[in-house]
């Protein structure tokens, strides 16, 4: 069964702190992709990689970055989190331009 | 850009009853779509896909036709239940690495 993990479902931060979300999958999947979920606005895509040490910025790329060392693993880093990055955040790989495959997604309450 | 429109939750039917939910796109090129569902508390689930014009995507009771010259892949099922109480994704890709996903419908089922 195909599988995409992500490291922590729920997780509290102070304004400030550097936050890493990291997301393994066990496909083989050249490509991954971080989201962000919020009410109203659906997904909006933070980061991709389209192979290891490769990235490009997505919609919204504002204080992310990203970092791809090994194929299966991209991790999402928060330099100083802040408030307005409450949200759900969910990883998603993918082979080809084909359906993705997501985690089960990080709620992340920055206070 | 492009870009998929779907209609505005929630959507409360009875079981057993029968369920539409619109979704049109906009996209140069010839996209996939792609209908994901996300039980809650849960990352996204692919449901069905289309890839060209006329297609149909089918899976556990849902359906959706790839409709080129209406821009549409409306999602229906004949009789729905409890258990699809969910909120439903409508996407495209295309390009590179491109995946554009609609707001998201929250579907209600009631027994």
């Amino acid at each position: 069964d195909v599988k995409v993990t992500q490291s922590s479902r729920y997780l509290v931060k102070r304004t400030g702190e550097k936050v890493f979300l990291e997301c393994v999958q066990d496909m083989d999947h050249e490509n991954m992709f971080w989201y962000r979920q919020d009410p109203g606005l659906g997904l909006r895509l933070i980061y991709f990689s389209y192979d290891v040490k490769m990235k490009e910025k997505g919609d919204i790329p504002e204080g992310y970055s990203v970092s791809r060392e090994k194929k299966e693993r991209f991790s999402l880093i928060l330099e100083s989190a802040s408030t307005n990055q409450t949200s759900m955040y969910l990883c998603a790989s993918s082979s080809g331009l084909v359906e993705q495959y997501f985690g089960p997604g990080t709620r992340l309450t920055v206070t | 850009g492009d870009s998929v429109t779907q209609m505005e939750g929630p959507v409360t039917l009875s079981e057993e009853a029968f369920l539409t939910i619109n979704c049109t796109y906009t996209a140069t090129g010839y996209p996939s779509l792609f209908w994901y569902v996300q039980y809650p508390g849960e990352g996204l689930q692919l449901l069905l896909k289309a890839t060209k014009a006329d297609d149909k995507g089918s899976n556990k009771g849902f359906e959706a036709t790839y409709r080129k010259e209406t821009t549409s892949f409306h999602l229906e099922k004949g009789s729905v239940q409890v258990s699809d109480s969910a909120v439903y994704f409508c996407a495209l890709a295309s390009g590179t690495y491109k995946y554009i996903f609609g707001t998201g419908t929250r579907l209600k089922v009631l027994a």
